[in-house]
């Protein structure tokens, strides 16, 4: 199985912070990594998918980058809506597997 | 507007059953490929399992296989998860999503419904 490690698993940051995540696969997966946003008690929101590719309706404030096993999540200016936890994936291959996510909390 | 509404989560025993359903809407159900992902209380995501557009082909995670299937009805727009000999480490908000098209990543989710498995 791909192990997909997100570092760091929490962040504290201020509005209009720039705020890199960063996700490594245990193998290389070529480009085939997603980005999520999840807020508390909601369902996950797709942000990013074939490393880079935003999702329609996402603001270009997001940004993914990286191929074989280094990514990151870029969130250019954060704001108040940002705050969540963030969760890489990988779907290269079976099983579909996830990072333990990073929380982004206000400073 | 793409949805996806799930049910028939609760509350069941060790070793009990149950079958969750997910009713989509607003897009061509039979187009796409489905999954289920669950998250155990206070933990991350996990993928469970996933089935192509005629229910042909199915993947599972290694934990769920042999208890847990999952189908579709196309005519009905619905996706089921029936899931048997259940452990208490299988307590988790269960969501439907949709597979992107040609690719084993997700675009939408539903709300997602609680199992929880204890006696």
């Amino acid at each position: 199985d791909i192990q997909m490690t997100q570092s760091p698993s929490s962040l504290s940051a201020s509005v209009g912070d720039r705020v890199t995540i960063t996700c490594r696969a245990s193998q290389g997966i070529s480009n085939y990594l997603a980005w999520f946003q999840q807020k508390p008690g909601k369902a996950p929101k797709s942000l990013i998918y074939a490393a880079s590719s935003l999702q329609s309706g996402v603001p270009s404030k997001f940004s993914g980058s990286g191929s074989g096993t280094d990514f990151t999540l870029t969130i250019s200016s954060l704001q108040p809506e940002d705050f969540a936890t963030y969760y890489c994936q990988q779907y290269n291959s079976y099983p579909l597997t996830f990072g333990g996510g990073t929380e982004v909390e206000i400073k | 507007e793409v949805q996806l509404v799930e049910s028939g989560g609760g509350l069941v025993q060790p070793g009990g059953s149950l079958r969750l359903s997910c009713a989509a809407s607003g897009f061509t159900f039979g187009s796409y490929w489905m999954s289920w992902v669950r998250q155990a209380p206070g933990k991350g995501l996990e993928w469970v399992a996933n089935i192509n557009q005629d229910g042909s082909e199915k993947y599972y995670v290694d934990s769920v296989k042999g208890r847990f299937t999952i189908s579709r009805d196309n005519a009905k727009n619905s996706l089921f998860l029936q899931m048997n000999s259940l452990r208490a480490e299988d307590t988790a908000v269960y969501y439907c999503a949709r597979d992107m098209l040609w690719s084993r990543t997700f675009d939408y989710w539903g709300q997602g419904t609680l199992v929880t498995v204890s006696s």
